[in-house]
């Protein structure tokens, strides 16, 4: 299995308050994702990084920003919580990306690995 | 844009049955398809892929051929457990940095 945690795993809160959720990888990899789970929707791309400092919106940026000042760690932060972002937060890793290894790059992996989720609940 | 469209269920067989999943996508180019598995309480863990036309990805007995004249990885199974309820996401990559995927199809196995 990948290295990939995630903390907290559970978190409850009360709208308008900041929130902080950590990924933590050992594997070295040079893209995480952030995405959101909800029912009949899939997952959602939040935010993603392509390295340390490097960092750009997904799908459903609104309401969330990220940091990534170690290739190890990416942060996800809700400013002011709302209920709407009542959902379970999956952080994901990858190697490469396809365009890489369709250039000939080899040696990448563009699969994406997940990590266990964090369930937030904002009341 | 691209998209992965698939049969949401729940799906639910007895133990034993055949499966199949459709998906099917757009994407411009030749993207990589993936499926994966997500357990209850648990992420999303990569079942099987396939890169490029007529390729065949296969683990744990499940297949899927990529299919380019009908833009289509539907998700096989010939005999399915009690141990295989879970949601099933079917997904594609293109050249960019992202993942698409399809809404998720949830299995339920009765023995």
């Amino acid at each position: 299995d990948a290295g990939i945690t995630q903390s907290p795993r559970h978190k409850v809160t009360e709208t308008g308050t900041p929130v902080t959720l950590r990924c933590h990888q050992t594997e070295n990899h040079r893209y995480m994702y952030w995405y959101r789970q909800d029912p009949g929707h899939g997952l959602r791309l939040i935010h993603y990084s392509y390295g340390v400092k490097d960092t750009d919106k997904g799908e459903v940026s609104d309401g969330y920003s990220v940091s990534r000042s170690k290739t190890e760690d990416f942060l996800l932060t809700l400013e002011s919580a709302t209920s709407s972002q009542t959902s379970v937060y999956f952080c994901a890793i990858s190697e490469g990306w396809r365009g890489q290894i369709q250039l000939g790059a080899s040696g990448l992996e563009e699969t994406q690995y997940f990590g266990p989720g964090t369930r937030l609940l904002v009341l | 844009g691209n998209s992965v469209t698939q049969m949401e269920g729940p799906v639910t067989l007895s133990e034993e049955a055949f499966l199949t999943i459709n998906c099917t996508y757009t994407a411009t180019g030749y993207p990589s398809l993936f499926w994966y598995v997500q357990y209850p309480g648990e992420g999303l863990q990569l079942l099987l892929k396939a890169t490029k036309a007529d390729d065949k990805g296969s683990n744990k007995g499940f297949e899927a051929t990529y299919r380019k004249e009908t833009t289509s990885f539907h998700l096989e199974k010939g005999s399915v457990q009690v141990s295989d309820s879970a949601v099933y996401f079917c997904a594609l990559r293109d050249y960019g940095q992202n993942f698409v995927f399809g809404p998720g199809t949830r299995l339920s196995v009765l023995p």
